[in-house]
């Protein structure tokens, strides 16, 4: 089984600040994790994967995570957030087992203030 | 040019109607999916077609019924329509034969039933 723990349903982060997301995931075989971006009344758009390649995976707008086994963690970061950060992040996992569903966290909203 | 399309964008109903939205994707995938986002934004998996075969079908009510015609295309009906099916529906597509795993989503079908 699979699952995935996003800490902290809300984040406010000043424009220029650190954003700082968590995702920690469960997993009884090497997952391939993903964090999504949603914007208000869109879809979910791809920022970036890990997919047992490197452990720092970069990403889309300015976006990377890391891949801590240890830590089962995949936090996304991104050095100086922008008023257009703001928008809802999915952490998912998936297992290579055929079945492919995304199982996703529950999100954080990011907020940026200015 | 876009990926993955769905229709309609909203949808309101009232309560015992059937309905049906429709996914197309233009990528080429041979794997289709369908969402559910509750009210929480919580995303979890209904439906997955690979090849326009039924690979995944989680807990939902046979009031819903999927529906591939080919593999760019993954319909959803709804029958006998509920105040809790109110959420909003995402499509989603992926190649089955990748390393990436990741999927590509719809811009969502917001159903509210009154």
């Amino acid at each position: 089984a699979q699952s995935v723990t996003q800490l902290g349903s809300h984040v406010s982060v000043s424009e220029g600040a650190l954003v700082l997301l968590r995702c920690n995931y469960s997993s009884s075989v090497p997952p391939y994790l993903f964090w999504y971006v949603q914007y208000p009344n869109q879809g979910l758009q791809l920022l970036l994967k890990y997919t047992s390649a490197a452990t720092l995976v970069k990403g889309i707008n300015g976006f990377e995570a890391e891949f801590k086994k240890s830590e089962t963690s995949f936090h996304l970061t991104k050095p100086s957030a922008h008023m257009s950060d703001a928008a809802e992040y999915f952490c998912a996992v998936t297992m290579d087992t055929g079945r492919r569903a995304l199982t996703f966290g529950s999100g954080t909203r990011l907020q940026v203030q200015p | 040019d876009t990926a993955v399309s769905q229709t309609p964008k909203y949808l309101v109903t009232q309560m015992g109607n059937d309905k049906s939205i429709k996914c197309e994707q233009n990528l080429g995938h041979d794997t289709m999916y369908w969402y559910k986002q509750d009210s929480k934004k919580f995303l979890k998996i209904m439906f997955s077609y690979n090849n326009k075969e039924l690979i995944i079908n989680e807990t939902v009510p046979n009031r819903f019924s999927p529906k591939s015609p080919d593999k760019a295309h993954l319909n959803l009906h709804i029958n006998s329509l509920e105040l809790g099916d109110s959420a909003v529906y995402f499509c989603a597509s992926s190649p089955y034969r990748t390393s990436g795993y990741e999927q590509y989503f719809g811009p969502g079908t917001r159903l509210t039933v009154t």
